[in-house]
């Protein structure tokens, strides 16, 4: 299976909104409702935020909100806060005989 | 609280072997959940290595090990392994635990602290 397409970095100041994106194929994203976001701090364990496209975990902030249309998934972060600087992965279920997969992880960076 | 904690890490010199195990506490470990490894090599992204389902009837792993690493679990000892064998250079990652819902859905609630695994010569 390929990895998701993410782009490699984004960034917004304090309050302000930023959007990622994660691209897949009718096999893994566009197929299924199975798809989640992780948060990585640096040297920390990845945190799931989002799983099956727009819920949120228990103790998640309704400012991480996610989206899906066609082939590509899409996670929102608003008000953004310093503690938001992290990187942000997608995965995405990708058929019953698969292991999930990846995107390629996105920085964000709060200005 | 849930916990899940790996060990067996270390560095060894390419074409041999470790055995890594993950001990999971704070819920019903033989219960739904399957269990899986990810791992992240240095400043790289996430991939999924391989996954177990609850009762083990179903095994998933990654091209890039298939053959060479078996994953097993234990649900009188809340314990699952992952026997490498054949190290690579391009094995050398921290390898997560993970907590899921099914086998092949990498929708991980809990994840471990990671176990680093170093392959050189």
């Amino acid at each position: 299976q390929s990895a998701l397409t993410q782009p490699p970095s984004a960034s917004g100041s304090p309050g302000q909104s930023v959007t990622i994106s994660c691209t897949g194929t009718s096999s893994d994203v566009g197929g299924y409702n199975f798809v989640s976001w992780y948060q990585q701090h640096p040297g920390k364990a990845p945190k799931l935020i989002i799983y099956e496209v727009n819920k949120r975990p228990s103790g998640v902030p309704d400012r991480f909100s996610g989206s899906k249309s066609g082939n590509t998934a899409s996670l929102t972060v608003s008000g953004l806060q310093a503690e938001d600087e992290a990187d942000y992965y997608c995965s995405s279920y990708a058929g019953s005989n698969n292991l999930g997969v990846f995107g390629g992880g996105t920085k964000v960076t709060v200005l | 609280d849930v916990q899940l904690v790996e060990s067996g890490g270390g560095l060894v010199k390419p074409g041999g072997s470790l055995r890594l195990s993950c001990a999971a506490s704070g819920f019903s470990f033989n219960s739904v959940y399957s269990m899986h490894w990810v791992r992240q090599a240095p400043g790289k992204g996430l991939e999924c290595v391989s996954s177990i389902s609850s009762s083990s009837d179903s095994k998933y792993y990654a091209d890039s090990v298939k053959g060479r690493f078996t994953i097993s679990r234990d649900n009188a000892k809340n314990s699952m392994y992952l026997q490498m064998n054949s190290l690579r250079v391009e094995d050398t990652a921290m390898y997560y635990c993970a907590r899921g819902w099914a086998a092949t859905n990498p929708n991980f609630d809990y994840w471990g602290q990671g176990t680093l695994v170093s392959v050189s010569s």
